[in-house]
C-alpha cells in the first residue's frame, strides 16, 4: 500500500541555518504530495502541496519539489527563523480516499 | 466560515468504558477522515467518510468504529477501551478528494 518515509528527528538548528527534511514516498498512480506543520500548541495545517511531477510547492519562505523519478518530496528553507519550530509533516494523498502522513519530524530553531 | 470543530476537548475514561467523539467539518466538506496521532506513531488512519459511506478504513480493531450523518457531522466510537487507546484524536474535511484537509483541534482521550 501507499506509504511515507520522512526523516526522523530531531532536526537542531541555529537561526539562520539551512533546513532539509528529507521525504520519499511510496504510491501507485500519480498522487497528490503536502507537508503539513503543527506549531506548538496548535493543530496542524497545511504549509505547502504540490499535484504533479516537477511541481514546485512554496509557502512561508519553505519550499518542495515534487520529483516522481525519485519519489521524492523535500522539504527546504534557506533562512530558519525560531518561529519554524515545529513538527513538520510530509503526506500524500492518492488512490483509496485517504491521506497518509510520515511519522513528522521535529524542528527545534535556536536563537 | 468556522472551521473544524471537535467536541470534547479532553476526555479521561477507564479501561473498559466506552467513549463516542463527535467532529463537525467545515460547511460544505463532505469528506470527513479520522486519525489517531500519538507521539511514537505519528497519525495513523482510521476511517474516511463521505456523504454518510464509509469509503476507506485502517488497520484498527473493530472497537474504533464511526458514522457520518445526512449534515456531514460525523461521529467515532470506541468501545471496551485499553490503556494503548490513550492518544489525540484529530478529525479532518475537505472540499474534495486528494486536496488539502483542514483539521481540528482534536480530542485529547486518556484511558486510566
Amino acid at each position: 500500500g501507499d506509504s511515507v518515509t520522512q526523516m526522523e528527528g530531531p532536526v537542531t538548528l541555529s537561526e539562520e541555518a539551512f533546513l532539509t527534511i528529507n521525504c520519499t514516498y511510496t504510491a501507485t498512480g500519480y498522487p497528490s504530495l503536502f507537508w503539513y506543520v503543527q506549531y506548538p500548541g496548535e493543530g496542524l495545517q497545511l504549509l505547502l502541496k504540490a499535484t504533479k511531477a516537477d511541481d514546485k510547492g512554496s509557502n512561508k519562505g519553505f519550499e518542495a519539489t515534487y520529483r516522481k523519478e525519485t519519489t521524492s518530496f523535500h522539504l527546504e528553507k534557506g533562512s530558519v527563523q525560531v518561529s519554524d519550530s515545529a513538527v513538520y509533516f510530509c503526506a500524500l494523498s492518492g488512490e483509496g480516499f485517504k491521506t497518509i502522513f510520515g511519522a513528522g519530524t521535529r524542528l527545534f530553531v535556536k536563537a | 466560515k468556522a472551521g473544524v470543530t471537535q467536541t470534547p476537548r479532553y476526555l479521561i475514561k477507564t479501561r473498559g468504558q466506552q467513549v463516542t467523539l463527535s467532529c463537525s467539518p467545515i460547511s460544505g466538506h463532505r469528506s470527513v477522515s479520522w486519525y489517531q496521532q500519538t507521539p511514537g506513531q505519528g497519525l495513523q488512519f482510521l476511517f474516511e467518510y463521505f456523504s454518510e459511506t464509509q469509503r476507506n478504513k485502517g488497520n484498527f480493531p473493530g472497537r474504533f468504529s464511526g458514522r457520518q450523518f445526512s449534515n456531514s457531522r460525523s461521529e467515532m466510537n470506541v468501545s471496551t477501551l485499553e490503556l494503548g487507546d490513550s492518544a489525540l484524536y484529530l478529525c479532518a474535511s475537505s472540499f474534495r478528494d486528494n486536496e488539502k484537509l483542514f483539521f481540528g483541534s482534536g480530542t485529547q482521550l486518556s484511558v486510566l
